[in-house]
């Protein structure tokens, strides 16, 4: 039973450039959320996706977008890329349980993002 | 918005020594979570909480979600030098919300 997979495993892009990171969910799983993660600090959520629709989003400017593909996979797109973006890129699956509300999620490894 | 206070920030234990650390919010949740994560990897779930008072363990670990449901505890007993990494707690209604972390170090 495959986990959560990403790729790439690591990226070193230049300041405003564009970047697309990837993320297949653990077996099962219908819902995918992407999270960053600063050196030292706790990851931070950015958003949400089920049924290939953004459900939930945090504190990031509309640089940070996404999509869900059918297979349920997703994709974290960030435009326009600022030194701040270097971070550890998580992506987490899960399944809803029905009615919605709490679940536990799973992380895939992260895609280590530097800008320079 | 929501946040979570974890402490110590960070321990340094010998081991064979237990281990405690929790997690402190204003506001009241429904789930508790704790993760560990070790360099360069994500995090991995080790136990998931869901009623008030609940106490879960898995192997060595042992975590409880609090009576007043703003606070949980999580505790490692008999520590071994692969415990090492950073522990968080989290609570999630949909998006996960973590604490700072808990830096552990073992000593052979």
């Amino acid at each position: 039973d495959a986990g959560v997979t990403q790729s790439p495993t690591h990226l070193i892009k230049t300041r405003g450039q564009q970047v697309t990171l990837r993320c297949s969910p653990k077996s099962g799983h219908d819902t995918v959320s992407w999270y960053q993660q600063a050196l030292g600090q706790g990851p931070q959520f950015i958003f949400q996706y089920y049924e290939e629709e953004e459900r939930q989003r945090g504190n990031f400017p509309d640089r940070f977008s996404g999509h869900q593909f059918p297979n349920y996979s997703s994709e974290l797109n960030v435009n326009a890329l600022l030194l701040g973006d270097s971070a550890l890129y998580l992506c987490a699956s899960s399944s809803r349980t029905s009615g919605g509300g709490t679940y536990e999620q799973y992380f895939g490894p992260g895609t280590r993002l530097t800008v320079t | 918005g929501q946040q979570l206070n974890q402490s110590p920030q960070s321990m340094f234990i010998q081991e064979g020594e237990d281990v405690s650390m929790n997690c402190t919010s204003s506001s009241i949740f429904n789930t508790w979570l704790w993760y560990k994560q070790d360099p360069g990897e994500g995090p991995v779930l080790l136990i998931a909480l869901y009623k008030a008072g609940e106490l879960t363990s898995n192997g060595r670990l042992t975590a409880q979600f609090g009576i007043t449901r703003k606070d949980s505890f999580l505790n490692i007993s008999a520590s071994i030098p692969s415990d090492v990494g950073i522990y968080f707690c989290g609570t999630s209604y949909g998006k996960l919300t973590f604490g700072q972390g808990t830096i552990l170090t073992v000593h052979p």
